[in-house]
């Protein structure tokens, strides 16, 4: 069956360091692959799409990349400040049509100052 | 800006009471979406409508739930009777036209937090 696995639970960094994380997936072909911060409480809020033929997708401070070999994404938020504390999550498209989008179980990310 | 529009944003029912949750996607968005999303866990698809036709509600419990789109604007998703496995948060979600080729965020709404007692 599909699976979409984030590193961990839980994230806890200091801030202005580098925050990774991780997503892996199996029994997926995703054409693409999206990343969302949700805030306690709220609805998701998209970041950032990259496409199976992009290696690495840049915005700001947030950077993804995309390995279709080892079925991985990182997502790395650079110089991170305590208003990045949210849980990310990651999402696969398999781009044929409008297919919904498939949500790992997210990260919840703690930058401490 | 425009949102994805959701209420109510809190419901507290006791189980077997019927409940009902409301979306307006934002406008010329014809793609919407139902998600679950359980404490702790990822969003996960109940129902997706492309204008007033249903295109997957495969992973919708129907004997319990129901969701609508009567004129492909807004849409009512209904759980009847609750048990206490639904509390969850109830997220709507919407697509821009022309999102087939992989330029397609979604935007969700602020969602509807369900308690079942």
């Amino acid at each position: 069956s599909q699976k979409i696995e984030q590193n961990s639970e839980a994230l806890n960094i200091q801030e202005g360091k580098t925050a990774t994380l991780t997503c892996n997936y199996t029994n997926y072909s995703p054409a693409y692959l999206q990343w969302y911060r949700q805030d306690p409480g709220r609805g998701p809020v998209f970041l950032l799409l990259i496409r199976e033929n992009e290696k690495e997708k840049r915005k700001e401070r947030l950077k993804v990349t995309f390995d279709t070999t080892l079925k991985q994404s990182l997502f790395h938020i650079t110089a991170s400040q305590p208003a990045d504390s949210a849980t990310y999550l990651c999402a696969l498209d398999k781009g044929s049509g409008n297919t919904p989008l498939v949500f790992g179980k997210g990260t919840r990310l703690s930058v401490i100052a | 800006e425009a949102e994805v529009a959701q209420s109510p944003r809190y419901k507290i029912t006791e189980k077997s009471q019927a409940v009902a949750f409301w979306c307006d996607p934002i406008s010329g968005h014809a793609t919407l979406y139902w998600y679950r999303q359980i404490l702790g866990q990822g969003p996960e698809l109940l129902v997706q409508f492309q204008d007033e036709s249903v295109v997957d509600d495969s992973q919708l419990p129907k004997d319990r739930f129901s969701a609508e789109r009567l004129k492909g604007v807004d849409s009512t998703l209904k759980i009847q009777p609750a048990e206490l496995g639904d509390s969850a948060m109830y997220l709507c979600a919407s697509r821009p036209p022309g999102s087939g080729i992989g330029t397609g965020e979604l935007f969700f709404g602020e969602g509807s937090r369900l308690t079942v007692l």
